[in-house]
């Protein structure tokens, strides 16, 4: 049981460059969210997702897209990396409405821009 | 909108000794939730507890406990005998519950807790 995966665990990028982080979850979950966490700056909310086909911006959305067509998967896409994008990205899940708010998170990628 | 404030960025303690992380919040909304997650160096974030806000009773568990003061919008977590193991980045949160339930957490900077074998 593989829990929550994120795909890549390492990525080096130059500026301006594009990608992709896939998180998938075997947990039937229905909440997922992308955080990133930065240096003294602590885990912070980009995008997150309710439910398959829907998405809604976190606390610090710009310069970030995601998609939730299948349930099991969540995207978080980067159009034109920027070195402020340097980060590590953490995915996380959680049951759903009447859930124990106890997030599930993968191990998390590191992303360098260059 | 809400914050969580964790006023001390690192701790170093020796080992044996108690040790305790204070959270701060700050909420317009009378339902909530608080939790602590422990992120070791291997850097997985682990769920420790969650509190809502009608619930005031200390929990311990084990070396573990945690103190939630309304009065104070306060939920500080207690080490006791602390060990080595014990060393990791630990965060408070909070969720405010909306027409989806609570599902969004917002995260404190952390507090980085060092045990001194």
């Amino acid at each position: 049981n593989a829990g929550v995966t994120q795909t890549p665990k390492f990525r080096v990028l130059k500026t301006g460059q594009s990608m992709t982080l896939l998180c998938a979850q075997d947990m039937n979950h229905e909440y997922m969210y992308w955080y990133r966490q930065d240096p003294g700056m602590g885990l912070r909310l980009i995008h997150y997702s309710v439910g398959e086909g829907t998405t809604a911006k976190g606390e610090v959305p710009d310069g970030y897209n995601v998609s939730r067509l299948k349930k099991q998967n969540f995207l978080l896409g980067l159009e034109s990396a920027a070195p402020s994008q340097t980060s590590v990205y953490f995915c996380a899940t959680m049951g759903g409405r009447l859930n124990t708010g106890e997030l599930f998170f993968g191990e998390g990628s590191r992303l360098t821009v260059l | 909108a809400q914050k969580v404030t964790q006023a001390q960025t690192e701790i170093s303690v020796v080992e044996k000794e108690d040790v305790t992380l204070d959270c701060v919040y700050e909420t317009r909304d009378t339902t909530y939730y608080l939790f602590w997650y422990k992120q070791p160096p291997s850097g997985e974030l682990v769920f420790l507890i969650r509190r809502n806000s009608f619930d005031e009773q200390n929990e311990i568990s084990g070396r573990y406990s945690w103190n939630f003061q309304k009065s104070t919008s306060s939920f500080n977590f207690t080490i006791t005998a602390s060990q080595v193991v014990d060393s990791a980045v630990y965060f408070c949160a909070l969720s405010e519950v909306s027409n989806f339930g609570n599902e969004k957490l917002t995260f404190g900077t952390g507090t980085r807790l060092t045990i001194i074998p």
